[in-house]
Protein backbone atom coordinates (compact mmCIF):
# COMPACT_ATOMS: atom_id res chain seq x y z
CA UNK A 1 0.00 0.00 0.00
CA UNK A 2 1.18 3.82 -0.41
CA UNK A 3 2.85 5.21 2.51
CA UNK A 4 3.12 9.14 2.45
CA UNK A 5 5.76 10.19 5.33
CA UNK A 6 5.97 13.49 7.25
CA UNK A 7 7.79 14.93 10.01
CA UNK A 8 6.64 14.86 13.36
CA UNK A 9 7.59 18.68 14.26
CA UNK A 10 8.32 21.36 12.56
CA UNK A 11 9.08 24.30 14.46
CA UNK A 12 9.26 28.07 12.82
CA UNK A 13 9.82 31.53 14.25
CA UNK A 14 7.23 33.76 14.03
CA UNK A 15 7.07 35.53 10.97
CA UNK A 16 9.42 32.95 9.34
CA UNK A 17 8.91 30.19 6.80
CA UNK A 18 7.98 26.72 7.37
CA UNK A 19 7.95 24.65 5.05
CA UNK A 20 6.38 20.79 5.50
CA UNK A 21 7.14 17.90 3.88
CA UNK A 22 4.91 15.12 2.96
CA UNK A 23 7.46 12.10 1.12
CA UNK A 24 5.92 9.15 -1.22
CA UNK A 25 6.79 7.28 -3.87
CA UNK A 26 7.15 9.27 -6.95
CA UNK A 27 4.37 11.61 -5.30
CA UNK A 28 5.07 14.18 -7.64
CA UNK A 29 2.66 12.11 -10.28
CA UNK A 30 -0.55 12.47 -7.49
CA UNK A 31 -2.51 14.91 -6.69
CA UNK A 32 -1.51 16.25 -3.01
CA UNK A 33 -3.88 17.90 -0.63
CA UNK A 34 -3.43 19.43 2.35
CA UNK A 35 -5.19 19.91 5.75
CA UNK A 36 -4.81 22.14 9.27
CA UNK A 37 -6.14 20.76 12.15
CA UNK A 38 -6.31 22.86 15.68
CA UNK A 39 -7.01 21.02 19.06
CA UNK A 40 -10.12 19.83 19.06
CA UNK A 41 -11.57 20.77 16.44
CA UNK A 42 -12.19 19.04 12.26
CA UNK A 43 -9.23 19.60 9.84
CA UNK A 44 -9.55 22.13 7.29
CA UNK A 45 -8.43 22.07 4.06
CA UNK A 46 -5.88 24.37 3.21
CA UNK A 47 -4.47 23.30 -0.10
CA UNK A 48 -6.08 21.14 -2.59
CA UNK A 49 -4.11 19.94 -5.88
CA UNK A 50 -0.69 20.39 -5.03
CA UNK A 51 -0.70 24.40 -5.24
CA UNK A 52 -4.22 25.88 -4.96
CA UNK A 53 -6.25 27.57 -2.16
CA UNK A 54 -10.11 27.04 -0.97
CA UNK A 55 -11.61 30.09 -0.64
CA UNK A 56 -10.55 31.81 2.59
CA UNK A 57 -7.55 30.74 3.30
CA UNK A 58 -4.35 33.15 3.45
CA UNK A 59 -2.18 33.59 0.47
CA UNK A 60 0.23 32.87 2.73
CA UNK A 61 -0.27 29.52 2.52
CA UNK A 62 0.95 27.36 -0.57
CA UNK A 63 1.78 24.05 -1.93
CA UNK A 64 4.43 22.37 -4.24
CA UNK A 65 4.69 19.15 -5.56
CA UNK A 66 7.76 17.49 -7.89
CA UNK A 67 9.55 13.65 -7.36
CA UNK A 68 9.27 12.50 -4.45
CA UNK A 69 8.24 14.92 -2.16
CA UNK A 70 5.03 17.70 -1.54
CA UNK A 71 5.85 20.58 0.40
CA UNK A 72 3.39 23.08 2.48
CA UNK A 73 4.95 26.12 2.79
CA UNK A 74 3.25 28.73 5.18
CA UNK A 75 5.14 32.60 4.85
CA UNK A 76 5.28 35.16 7.65
CA UNK A 77 3.76 32.32 9.87
CA UNK A 78 1.77 33.45 12.97
CA UNK A 79 0.54 31.89 16.25
CA UNK A 80 -3.05 31.05 14.61
CA UNK A 81 -1.04 28.84 12.32
CA UNK A 82 0.08 26.36 15.43
CA UNK A 83 -1.57 23.26 14.18
CA UNK A 84 -1.31 19.73 12.92
CA UNK A 85 -0.76 19.79 9.21
CA UNK A 86 -1.80 16.38 7.22
CA UNK A 87 -1.04 15.50 3.66
CA UNK A 88 -3.45 13.48 1.32
CA UNK A 89 -3.32 11.44 -1.83
CA UNK A 90 -5.27 8.64 -3.96
CA UNK A 91 -3.78 5.60 -4.54
CA UNK A 92 -5.70 2.90 -6.05
CA UNK A 93 -9.02 4.12 -5.26
CA UNK A 94 -7.99 4.71 -1.32
CA UNK A 95 -7.43 8.15 0.07
CA UNK A 96 -4.26 7.52 1.95
CA UNK A 97 -3.32 10.21 4.62
CA UNK A 98 0.20 11.26 5.87
CA UNK A 99 1.00 10.67 9.70
CA UNK A 100 0.75 14.38 10.51
CA UNK A 101 3.26 16.97 11.71
CA UNK A 102 2.82 19.22 14.40
CA UNK A 103 3.44 23.18 13.88
CA UNK A 104 4.93 24.99 16.51
CA UNK A 105 5.47 28.83 16.54
CA UNK A 106 7.97 30.22 18.65
CA UNK B 1 -23.62 27.17 3.41
CA UNK B 2 -23.37 23.71 3.18
CA UNK B 3 -22.41 21.96 6.52
CA UNK B 4 -22.72 18.25 7.85
CA UNK B 5 -23.24 16.64 11.26
CA UNK B 6 -22.13 13.32 12.40
CA UNK B 7 -25.13 11.14 15.18
CA UNK B 8 -25.45 8.57 16.37
CA UNK B 9 -24.08 6.69 19.82
CA UNK B 10 -20.97 7.84 21.82
CA UNK B 11 -20.18 4.26 23.24
CA UNK B 12 -20.70 1.06 21.40
CA UNK B 13 -19.64 -2.77 23.05
CA UNK B 14 -16.94 -4.64 21.69
CA UNK B 15 -17.85 -6.90 19.17
CA UNK B 16 -20.89 -5.22 18.34
CA UNK B 17 -21.97 -2.61 15.05
CA UNK B 18 -21.44 0.93 15.51
CA UNK B 19 -23.34 2.83 13.69
CA UNK B 20 -23.30 6.87 12.34
CA UNK B 21 -25.07 9.25 10.46
CA UNK B 22 -24.07 12.04 8.36
CA UNK B 23 -26.90 14.67 7.82
CA UNK B 24 -26.31 17.10 4.89
CA UNK B 25 -28.11 20.68 5.41
CA UNK B 26 -27.35 23.95 2.95
CA UNK B 27 -27.14 21.70 0.31
CA UNK B 28 -27.92 18.37 -1.97
CA UNK B 29 -26.53 15.28 -1.39
CA UNK B 30 -27.68 14.24 -5.29
CA UNK B 31 -25.06 16.87 -6.11
CA UNK B 32 -22.87 15.26 -9.20
CA UNK B 33 -20.05 16.83 -8.15
CA UNK B 34 -19.47 15.30 -4.78
CA UNK B 35 -18.67 11.79 -3.05
CA UNK B 36 -19.26 12.24 0.31
CA UNK B 37 -16.78 10.46 2.93
CA UNK B 38 -16.20 9.21 6.38
CA UNK B 39 -12.37 9.20 8.48
CA UNK B 40 -11.73 8.46 11.76
CA UNK B 41 -9.06 9.72 14.32
CA UNK B 42 -7.98 7.97 17.09
CA UNK B 43 -7.32 9.93 20.47
CA UNK B 44 -3.99 11.36 19.74
CA UNK B 45 -2.93 9.58 16.63
CA UNK B 46 -3.32 10.36 12.65
CA UNK B 47 -6.52 10.48 9.75
CA UNK B 48 -7.49 7.19 8.33
CA UNK B 49 -10.29 7.19 5.94
CA UNK B 50 -13.07 4.88 5.86
CA UNK B 51 -14.75 5.02 3.02
CA UNK B 52 -16.75 6.99 0.42
CA UNK B 53 -20.30 7.02 -0.95
CA UNK B 54 -22.18 8.71 -4.53
CA UNK B 55 -25.36 9.97 -4.14
CA UNK B 56 -26.59 6.55 -7.08
CA UNK B 57 -25.14 4.59 -4.42
CA UNK B 58 -21.64 3.39 -5.29
CA UNK B 59 -19.07 3.20 -3.10
CA UNK B 60 -15.41 2.21 -2.28
CA UNK B 61 -13.95 1.30 0.66
CA UNK B 62 -10.62 1.09 2.54
CA UNK B 63 -9.12 -2.43 1.90
CA UNK B 64 -7.49 -2.67 5.61
CA UNK B 65 -11.64 -2.10 6.95
CA UNK B 66 -13.67 -3.17 4.06
CA UNK B 67 -15.22 -6.44 5.47
CA UNK B 68 -16.80 -4.79 8.24
CA UNK B 69 -17.58 -1.63 6.26
CA UNK B 70 -20.98 -0.94 5.04
CA UNK B 71 -21.64 2.98 3.49
CA UNK B 72 -25.34 3.92 2.34
CA UNK B 73 -26.94 6.86 1.29
CA UNK B 74 -30.61 8.09 1.99
CA UNK B 75 -31.02 11.02 -0.94
CA UNK B 76 -34.54 11.32 0.61
CA UNK B 77 -33.41 12.61 3.99
CA UNK B 78 -30.34 14.19 2.57
CA UNK B 79 -28.33 11.39 4.80
CA UNK B 80 -25.54 9.21 4.70
CA UNK B 81 -24.33 6.42 6.86
CA UNK B 82 -22.09 4.25 8.25
CA UNK B 83 -22.18 0.51 9.78
CA UNK B 84 -19.03 -0.88 11.16
CA UNK B 85 -18.80 -4.15 12.35
CA UNK B 86 -17.42 -6.28 15.06
CA UNK B 87 -16.05 -3.74 16.46
CA UNK B 88 -12.85 -3.82 19.03
CA UNK B 89 -10.91 -0.85 21.52
CA UNK B 90 -8.99 -0.40 18.24
CA UNK B 91 -12.17 0.97 17.00
CA UNK B 92 -12.52 4.45 19.28
CA UNK B 93 -12.01 7.15 17.59
CA UNK B 94 -13.59 10.45 16.36
CA UNK B 95 -15.48 9.81 13.50
CA UNK B 96 -16.03 12.88 10.78
CA UNK B 97 -17.84 13.30 8.18
CA UNK B 98 -16.79 15.15 5.10
CA UNK B 99 -17.61 16.21 1.63
CA UNK B 100 -15.70 14.86 -1.26
CA UNK B 101 -14.58 16.82 -4.75
CA UNK B 102 -15.13 14.82 -8.00
CA UNK B 103 -13.00 16.05 -10.38
CA UNK B 104 -13.84 15.82 -14.01
CA UNK B 105 -10.20 15.26 -14.81
CA UNK B 106 -8.97 13.17 -12.27
CA UNK B 107 -11.84 11.85 -10.29
CA UNK B 108 -10.96 11.51 -6.49
CA UNK B 109 -9.96 14.93 -4.60
CA UNK B 110 -9.77 16.69 -1.46
CA UNK B 111 -12.46 16.13 1.49
CA UNK B 112 -13.28 20.02 1.29
CA UNK B 113 -16.31 20.67 4.00
CA UNK B 114 -16.01 17.94 6.94
CA UNK B 115 -17.99 17.81 10.04
CA UNK B 116 -17.00 18.65 13.60
CA UNK B 117 -16.57 15.08 14.32
CA UNK B 118 -18.27 12.73 17.18
CA UNK B 119 -16.22 10.46 19.55
CA UNK B 120 -17.48 6.73 19.55
CA UNK B 121 -16.00 4.60 22.50
CA UNK B 122 -15.77 0.74 22.55
CA UNK B 123 -15.60 -0.40 25.24
CA UNK B 124 -18.47 -2.51 27.90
Amino acid sequence: SYELTQPLSVSVALGQTARITCGGNNIGSKNVHWYQQKPGQAPVLVIYRDSNRPSGIPERFSGSNSGNTATLTISRAQAGDEADYYCQVWDSSTAVFGGGTKLTVL
Amino acid sequence: QLQLQESGPGLVKPSETLSLTCTVSGGSISSSSYYWGWIRQPPGKGLEWIGSIYYSGSTYYNPSLKSRVTISVDTSKNQFSLKLSSVTAADTAVYYCARQILYYDIGYGAFDIWGQGTMVTVSS
